[in-house]
């Protein structure tokens, strides 16, 4: 069935550092994939997305670009602030077969910055 | 603020008891989807409502059960309750059943003492 692998955390960085959260998935037919982000005490956020090969999402300064030749789908920042703590997840949707568009989740990488 | 409205935010119950966790969805939406989350498990699918009828199944428990009315308000039932069972339950909506972004409720955190 499908999966995610999401790198192993929690991730610890200063202010201004650059974030990468590594992604990547198994699936049988052609996934969208997703990151989403969970702030303390709060529900998911969807922080961007990509629906095929090549295909960058972005959006508040993360990136992930959609390789299908690694199935991988990793998160960056270039510059991390304060606000950005929280646990994001990676996540694919896989419309072949029956699943129609259940979200399968990685594990959820928590990440810290400080000041 | 995504538009899903998920009650109770807390819930604390006993062993053997039965719950009933709701969810509105986001004006427009017709897929209901039902998640679990907890320490152990991760975030789990459990099952997804399209317009009233159910469209898939995930690890959802025997034990659970599900619907979604009319106005496609959905309801999560939990019954013969088990420690085992607190976590958080998030609920989320979408337009349509492909490839759409799931929009997600704030939960429901369930404790079973």
């Amino acid at each position: 069935g499908d999966s995610v692998t999401q790198m192993e955390g929690p991730v610890t960085l200063s202010e201004e550092a650059f974030l990468t959260i590594n992604c990547t998935y198994t699936a049988t037919g052609y996934p969208s994939l997703f990151w989403y982000v969970q702030y303390p005490g709060e529900g998911l956020q969807l922080l961007l997305k990509a629906t095929k090969a090549d295909d960058k999402g972005s959006n508040k300064g993360f990136e992930a670009t959609y390789r299908k030749e690694t199935t991988s789908f990793h998160l960056e920042k270039g510059s991390v602030q304060v606000s950005d703590s929280a646990v994001y997840f990676c996540a694919l949707t896989d419309a072949g077969g029956t699943s129609y568009g259940k979200l399968t989740f990685g594990q959820g990488t928590i990440l810290t910055v400080h000041p | 603020d995504s538009g899903v409205t998920q009650t109770p935010k807390h819930l604390i119950t006993a062993t053997g008891q039965r719950v009933t966790l709701r969810c509105s969805p986001r004006s427009g939406d017709l897929s209901v989807y039902w998640y679990q989350q907890s320490l152990d498990q991760g975030l789990q699918f459990l099952i997804q409502y399209y317009n009233g009828e159910e469209r898939a199944k995930g690890n959802i428990l025997e034990r659970f059960s599900a619907q979604q009315f009319p106005d496609l308000h959905s309801e999560l039932n939990l019954s013969s309750l088990e420690l085992g069972d607190s976590a958080l339950y998030f609920c989320a909506s979408s337009v349509e059943s492909l490839y759409n972004e799931q929009f997600f409720g704030p939960g429901t955190r369930l404790t079973v003492l």
